[in-house]
């Protein structure tokens, strides 16, 4: 196992436009997280799984953001209509229960 | 509210001197404290972490924990240019969810 792997490394996107991310999260880990990143802030937490459930969805998350982890392996985020907010590097983490994360190399979204 | 508060910078330092980060953190029940570097547009990636009160050595990485006065800190020994980057501390709270700082940045100056 080589680690977590996300796909793609950037997207550029039009505004309007639906946008797909996947993340393959280390294969013992039970926890699968996202997370969003700007420019000189820490991550802001979106959502995270324990193996297929998903268990907290952050409020500040909106009805275009879903996230899916059919049978508990790797996720999906999509985002739909996307806006220019929606500019930044989007993370994805796994971990066991009770261990720090280990982050994939992200996911640059760039909306035009 | 949880919150993680780190000076967010930047802290110069020359190189080969000892640079020290320092981080408080709002919820007395945490109990795991992880140090996270992250160099521009890269991902964070897990450097340090300690559970017990005092210090924790790796290489020449020193984690400092006082929950006392819920304060977790990061020394860097003979600090390199490649040490250059934002370390982010975070702990995990109670529903084993890491809350984390907006991150100091480190310049070591050659």
């Amino acid at each position: 196992d080589t680690g977590v792997s996300q796909d793609p490394r950037h997207k550029i996107t039009k505004r309007g436009q639906n946008v797909t991310f996947r993340c393959d999260p280390i294969s013992e880990h039970n926890r699968l997280y996202w997370y969003r990143q700007t420019l000189g802030q820490g991550p802001e937490f979106l959502t995270y799984f324990q193996n297929e459930a998903q268990l907290e969805k952050s409020r500040l998350l909106s009805d275009r953001f879903s996230a899916e982890r059919p049978k508990g392996s790797f996720s999906t985020l999509e985002i739909q209509r996307t806006e220019q907010g929606d500019s930044a590097m989007y993370l994805c983490a796994s971990s066991l229960i009770t261990d720090g994360y280990t982050f994939g190399s992200g996911t640059r979204l760039t909306v035009v | 509210q949880k919150e993680v508060e780190q000076n967010s910078g930047p802290l110069s330092v020359p190189e080969g001197a000892i640079a020290s980060l320092n981080c408080t953190y709002s919820d007395r029940g945490s109990q795991s404290f992880f140090w996270y570097r992250q160099y521009s547009g890269k991902s964070p990636e897990l450097i340090m972490f300690i559970y017990s009160n005092g210090d924790k050595e790796d290489g020449r990485f020193t984690a400092q924990l006082n929950k006392a006065s819920q304060y977790v800190s990061l020394l860097i020994r003979d600090s390199q240019p490649s040490d250059s980057a934002t370390y982010l501390c975070a702990f995990l709270d109670s529903n084993y969810q890491l809350i984390w700082g907006a991150g100091t940045k480190l310049i070591i100056k050659p």
